[in-house]
């Protein structure tokens, strides 16, 4: 079957401007999460979801930084205001079930440019 | 809190060499632990994986073998070649609170020479 998508797959943006990225699961995957990885770095988890709840929303960098999803689908992370050190890769990934014994599987990414 | 740290790159061999990236990890009780790759303009894809001591992932000719009393995971290839060019990640997912998401190491970038 399809894997995880996203889109767009690249954006460029001028600093202050809002960003929406989005996010299509596998279907039957419950969870979802997002992940940011800036250049030359490991990846940053950010949040999580379990169905369309986000329990924790601890790993938001800022509260520029927002997440919701519609049922078990379609996920979009909205950047407000991006400042430069928003440039990244984001990624997403999806998973059956959560619980460190689901494997994530993960987005090709959106690699987003702030001018 | 938990984290992952693998040996830093960039990792440069000839074809059919042995490969060693090395993997270590500090994590409460007894986490699951992957090695993911992402190819040159492509996604970050499972490699293999292995979720209790002395389990041993493998895929593609690379293996990995949880070690709890060293607290590693190294990954391993017997004969590389040009197209395992990538960069690798090692992480861990741990039961309890950090169970819902990835740690992830830096990353080690690995070229293949013919």
């Amino acid at each position: 079957g399809a894997g995880v998508s996203q889109s767009p797959s690249n954006k460029v943006t001028e600093k202050g401007k809002d960003v929406e990225l989005r996010c299509d699961p596998i279907s039957g995957h419950t969870a979802l999460y997002w992940y940011r990885q800036r250049l030359g770095q490991g990846l940053e988890f950010l949040i999580y979801f379990q169905g369309n709840s986000a329990p924790d929303k601890s790993g938001l960098p800022s509260d520029r930084f927002s997440a919701e999803r519609t049922g078990e689908s379609v996920s979009t992370l909205t950047i407000q205001r991006t400042q430069q050190e928003d440039s990244a890769v984001y990624l997403c990934a999806s998973s059956l079930g959560l619980g460190f014994l689901n494997t994530q599987y993960f987005g090709p990414g959106t690699r987003l440019t702030v001018l | 809190g938990d984290s992952v740290t693998q040996m830093e790159g960039p990792v440069t061999l000839s074809e059919e060499a042995f490969l060693t990236i090395n993997c270590t990890y500090t994590a409460t009780g007894y986490p699951s632990l992957f090695w993911y790759v992402q190819y040159p303009g492509e996604g970050l894809q499972l490699l293999l994986k292995a979720t209790k001591a002395d389990d041993k992932g493998s895929n593609k000719g690379f293996e990995a073998t949880y070690r709890k009393e060293t607290t590693s995971f190294h990954l391993e290839k017997g004969s590389v070649q040009v197209s395992d060019s990538a960069v690798y990640f090692c992480a861990l997912s741990a039961p309890g609170e950090g169970a819902q998401k990835l740690v992830f190491g830096q990353g080690t970038r690995l070229t293949i020479n013919p």
